[in-house]
């Protein structure tokens, strides 16, 4: 069974510091996702990684992707006020789309 | 081109009536899934539809719950004699047909449901 854990569970930053997410999973994977969750919304879908190796950044954020130590990594650069929300971490294995998603990390970014 | 499209968003029900969340996959999407999110907890995938046909319901409870694709009209999710523990945020998300394995999951807003 392929069992996603994420940590920190919550974080707490101040504006402009910088802190990494980590995403770890038990079992090998085809992809790893990303998304982010406001409050009694919808997830948004932030980064899909593929292979081993693989980075992707958009604005203050930026995904990595370890296969070979089943780890994910979202990184926050001078985080903004903005950021507050849940990220999740989610996989994907086979050919149907169906994911596994981690425990969730809530992220508050205070002034 | 709309999105994900589900209803109602949100819904009361006393313990023991049904409750029914609706899903209407965005444009060319073939492929749905139903995932539940509890308070404070990441999603737990439920059952993945296409047309007709259920392919994968590993994730859903072996009595009460049940979920439809038909032909015509939206995926439904059924909950059956509600308890309070069905109380959750339900999200519904869509795919294209299946290109290679890689296809990504397009969410709906979620249908909360409060069992009193």
């Amino acid at each position: 069974e392929l069992k996603v854990e994420q940590n920190p569970l919550f974080l707490s930053m101040q504006e402009g510091k910088n802190y990494t997410i980590y995403c770890n999973y038990s079992t090998t994977s085809d992809r790893l996702y990303w998304y982010r969750q406001d409050p009694g919304k919808s997830l948004e879908s932030l980064f899909v990684l593929l292979s081993n190796g693989a980075v992707k950044q958009e604005g203050r954020l930026m995904a990595s992707l370890d296969t070979k130590a089943r780890l994910s990594t979202l990184h926050i650069t001078a985080a903004v006020h903005d950021l507050s929300a849940t990220y999740f971490c989610a996989l994907g294995a086979g050919t149907a789309s169906k994911l596994t998603f981690g425990t969730g990390t809530r992220l508050q970014v205070t002034l | 081109n709309a999105g994900v499209m589900q209803n109602p968003r949100h819904l009361v029900r006393r313990r023991g009536q049904e409750a029914r969340l609706r899903c209407s996959p965005m444009k060319g999407h073939s492929h749905v899934y139903w995932y539940r999110q509890l308070p404070e907890e990441g999603l737990k995938f439920m059952v993945y539809l296409q047309k007709e046909n259920i392919i994968d319901e590993s994730g859903m409870p072996k009595e009460r719950f049940s979920a439809e694709f038909p032909k015509e009209g939206p995926s439904i999710l059924r909950i059956q004699q509600v308890v309070r523990g069905d109380s959750a945020a339900y999200f519904c998300a869509s795919s294209p047909p299946a290109t290679g394995g890689a296809g990504e999951l397009f969410f709906g807003e979620g249908s909360r449901l409060t069992v009193l």
